[in-house]
């Protein structure tokens, strides 16, 4: 069964830039979930989808946005990239009945450089 | 406010012993508590999770105890083996939605041969 597919895998963009990363869920899986990793924050939950919906969100600004198709592919958009942005973006997914704790399963990520 | 803690950030054992990590919370709406281990370039693996109703769960070499009245989680290797060496995270979440993960900032796990 293939895992959660992120793509790229590394990113060079300058600040003020904007990005879009992508995410294919493991097949079946309806709930997708982003995450940023910084040395200095760790890993911080950004949003999740379910059913083309955002479902929840972290405490991150407008600048990040995300949106899911049909398919439950997601992408995910910074724009007007600042340096603090650099961060390894992890996606996940679940298969998702909400109120059932079921595991998230991750991609490798994409890591993003801001110069 | 960090509200899953994992105070060590690394630990060495022999290979062939034991390994307890552990780790913290402090909001007692989590419910579900999950441990990743992770490599460097890539994304988390899932090891092994405990609901809140339960105060042990075992998964072969790998046990996790939750202890809800001190907020308080461990997860034992047994045997530890030097494939095991890797940063491991503490994770929980809440409120019957398991979507949106709080991690600790992870231990670092050295076995040595």
């Amino acid at each position: 069964k293939a895992g959660v597919t992120q793509t790229p895998r590394y990113l060079i963009k300058t600040r003020g830039q904007q990005v879009t990363l992508s995410c294919s869920p493991i097949s079946g899986h309806r709930s997708v979930s982003w995450y940023q990793q910084t040395p200095g924050q760790g890993l911080q939950f950004l949003f999740e989808y379910f059913s083309e919906t955002q479902r929840n969100k972290g405490n991150f600004p407008g600048r990040f946005s995300g949106r899911q198709f049909s398919n439950s592919r997601s992408e995910m958009n910074v724009s007007t990239l600042e340096l603090g942005d650099s961060a390894l973006y992890l996606c996940a997914s679940s298969p998702s009945g909400y109120g059932i704790n079921q595991p998230q399963h991750f991609g490798d990520g994409t890591r993003l450089s801001i110069l | 406010d960090q509200q899953v803690k994992q105070n060590s950030p690394s630990l060495s054992v022999q290979e062939g012993r034991i390994s307890i990590l552990n780790c913290d919370y402090t909001n007692s709406m989590f419910d579900y508590f999950l441990w990743y281990k992770k490599y460097p370039a890539e994304g988390p693996t899932f090891l092994i999770s405990i609901s809140s109703i339960k105060d042990k769960n075992e998964d072969g070499r790998f046990t996790v105890f939750l202890n809800k009245s001190a907020k308080h989680l461990s997860l034992h290797i047994v045997p530890s083996q030097p494939g095991d060496s890797a940063v491991y995270f503490c994770a929980a979440s809440g409120q019957g939605g398991s979507e949106k993960l709080v991690f600790g900032k992870g231990t670092k796990l050295t076995v040595n041969p």
